[in-house]
């Protein structure tokens, strides 16, 4: 089974401008997750999606926003950036079930200037 | 308002030896408890869960002790190799619905 991509790898941004990630989950799996990881603060969760509806949102502005597709891929928006979101997104996807177990992607890597 | 917290962010253990991962958390509401290992450049990868029901699981070389009065857990890995070199992430989560992370503690096996 092929594993959660994401693309980018690795994006560079300035202030004000706007950037969206892209999340395949694993074949089967209808939920996907949002996380951004900063150092020192861990994994924060942002939100997760399961069957195109947001089930579970995290605690941040309303300038990260996401979706989710029929095919289970999904999304993640941030707009007018600012330079606090440089940092690792990751994505996890999950058979949502739910399930305990999550499969994490690489990650973007975002670097706003 | 960090749930779970990782206060270690380091730790070095010789090759052959015990490491011991701390983890602490504050929410009495977790049914369940995981952990992730993280190589550079790679996602974290799940390792070894534990629920609430139980105070031990076990899985090869990774126990993972579990102490709800104290809201603690910890991973013991016996015995320690190079390769267990990485970040490790403790999470909680209730119900299987939202997940919350450790800040990470970063172990090095010194060969």
């Amino acid at each position: 089974k092929a594993g959660v991509t994401q693309t980018p790898r690795y994006l560079i941004k300035t202030r004000g401008q706007q950037v969206t990630l892209s999340c395949s989950p694993i074949s089967g799996h209808r939920s996907v997750s949002w996380y951004q990881q900063t150092p020192g603060q861990g994994l924060q969760f942002l939100f997760e999606y399961f069957s195109e509806t947001q089930r579970n949102k995290g605690n941040f502005p309303g300038r990260f926003s996401g979706r989710q597709f029929s095919n289970s891929r999904s999304e993640m928006n941030v707009s007018t950036l600012e330079l606090g979101d440089s940092a690792l997104y990751l994505c996890a996807s999950s058979s949502g079930t739910p399930s305990y177990e999550q499969y994490f992607g690489p990650g973007t890597r975002l670097t706003v200037t | 308002d960090q749930q779970v917290k990782q206060n270690s962010p380091s730790l070095s253990v010789q090759e052959g030896r015990i490491s011991i991962l701390n983890c602490d958390y504050t929410n009495s509401m977790f049914d369940y408890f995981l952990w992730y290992k993280k190589y550079p450049a790679e996602g974290p990868t799940f390792l070894i869960s534990i629920s609430s029901i139980k105070d031990k699981n076990e899985d090869g070389r990774f126990t993972v002790f579990l102490n709800k009065s104290a809201k603690h857990l910890s991973l013991h890995i016996v015995p320690s190799q190079p390769g267990d070199s990485a970040v490790y992430f403790c999470a909680a989560s209730i119900l299987g619905n939202q997940f919350y992370f450790g800040t990470g503690t970063s172990l090095t096996v010194i060969p």
